[in-house]
């Protein structure tokens, strides 16, 4: 147990619709980070959090946004869902921020399924 | 940018053997950082070990070690006497030592044990 929770476990919808994922860091780290693994693209750096300050984006759709809240909880909405938005949404935690040297650790990630 | 190729899609092992994964990667940089990550059939992506680019001498994890060849840009992963718990996949990931912190990884190499 890596001490990052997501929920939900699983989560299945219709195209079109939205869904919000959640992560809890690790107890002390204020970095977050959100990736996407799918079958086509692999494992692929969304965006990264620190201290509720959004600090480096990766190929994060525009239907796509995330936000890290005063208790350092995150949230990754995905809007206007697709097919090809069907993956595996992991985050990570670390404690430091910019030009930190932590490893980041990961939660057990939220299976999309899109219909 | 950074890229990290493992060229091995799947490799295979009889138990308590020996196994070597590859994985090489293309950076300008000098500061950075490689890890290799195992993903088991629960999806978890659980942290391997840890290499600093710095650090001439190989990092080492119990039956883990790995075998950093800075000048090459390849960093391989050798576990001995395997377990048929070590069947995952594995990802190599590149993180630069400045800066942002997002982890670049590989496609994977499918480890399965032979008992």
């Amino acid at each position: 147990d890596s001490g990052v929770t997501q929920t939900p476990k699983h989560l299945i919808t219709a195209t079109g619709q939205r869904v919000t994922l959640r992560c809890s860091p690790r107890s002390g780290d204020l970095s977050v980070y959100w990736y996407q693994q799918s079958l086509d693209q692999g494992l692929q750096f969304l965006i990264q959090y620190y201290n509720g300050e959004e600090r480096a984006k990766g190929n994060i759709l525009e239907r796509f946004s995330a936000q890290q809240f005063p208790d350092l909880h995150s949230e990754l909405n995905l809007s206007s869902l697709e097919l090809g938005d069907s993956a595996l949404y992991f985050c990570a935690s670390s404690p430091g921020g910019w030009g930190s040297t932590d490893t980041q650790y990961f939660g057990p990630g939220t299976r999309l399924t899109v219909l | 940018a950074q890229t990290v190729t493992q060229s091995q899609p799947e490799m295979s092992v009889q138990e308590a053997e020996t196994v070597t994964l590859s994985c090489t990667y293309d950076t300008s940089e000098s500061d950075y950082y490689l890890f290799w990550y195992k993903q088991p059939p629960s999806r978890q992506m659980i942290l391997v070990i840890r290499q600093e680019a710095y650090k001439q001498q190989n990092a080492t994890e119990n039956r883990f070690s790995v075998n950093f060849q800075k000048a090459a840009k390849s960093f391989s992963l050798k576990i001995s006497d395997s377990q048929l718990g070590d069947a995952a996949m594995y990802f190599c990931a590149y993180r630069s030592g400045q800066g942002a912190q997002k982890l670049v990884f590989g496609q994977g190499t499918r480890l399965t044990i032979n008992p």
